[in-house]
């Protein structure tokens, strides 16, 4: 692995179903985070962790759950999914999550809820 | 509340120069970052501006006026690869980045 990887690349979900998207990195990064990306809007920030063992809740964050058991991992978990949960989600991470950080972004899972 | 703009979309000629606009106002500023993203791929990071004034790497330049709240990239010598959406964003007094919703920047030949 190099760099940031996430599962599924897409995924089609029924309403109400659970669903857990992964991400993983190589880079020994301390700060992870969870965007979604929508046409015509920014990123959004769901969740982030800067660290293993914490997390933090972004610009939107209700729908969503995110756990950091260790510094390589970060899923995002939906519990119970909503058609405008549809996205694009990115997983990111940067060195320590200061100021000049720079954010390497994985390759990105497409979500549509049915 | 928070807000970052950016043109929605602009066109340019193969070999030409191009300079997309940025304007933001959020609570806090502690520097703002270019992306690019091409069609179905993550961003990938281009500049970063903390100080006012232009940062040239390559064919790239980002220019930043923090009290007009205000950078601008330039492009100059445009490839048909350089096709992609621009990015850009600023970190806040919470060391969270706000996004723009990007410019989708087409190159002709």
């Amino acid at each position: 692995i190099a760099g940031i990887t996430q599962a599924p690349t897409s995924q089609i979900l029924a309403a109400g179903r659970r669903m857990t998207l992964r991400c993983t990195q190589d880079m020994r990064h301390n700060a992870m985070y969870w965007y979604r990306q929508d046409l015509g809007l920014g990123l959004r920030l769901i969740h982030y962790s800067n660290t293993a063992g914490t997390t933090g809740k972004g610009e939107v964050p209700d729908g969503y759950s995110v756990s950091r058991a260790n510094t390589d991992d970060f899923p995002l978990t939906l519990a119970s999914a909503v058609p405008s949960q549809t996205s694009v989600y990115f997983c990111a991470s940067s060195i320590s999550g200061g100021a000049s950080d720079t954010q390497y972004f994985g390759p990105g899972t497409r979500l549509t809820v049915l | 509340g928070q807000n970052i703009d950016q043109p929605t979309e602009m066109t340019a000629t193969e070999g030409a120069i191009v300079q997309i606009n940025c304007t933001y106002q959020t609570s806090g500023f502690n520097g703002l970052f270019w992306y690019q993203q091409h069609a179905g791929e993550a961003p990938t990071f281009l500049s970063y501006n903390v100080l006012d004034g232009l940062e040239e790497k390559g064919r790239f330049s980002s220019f930043l006026s923090r009290s007009k709240g205000y950078s601008y990239l330039l492009l100059k010598e445009l490839q048909m690869k350089d096709s992609a959406s621009y990015l850009c964003a600023v970190r806040d007094s919470n060391y969270q980045l706000i996004w723009g919703a990007g410019t989708k920047l087409i190159i002709k030949p």
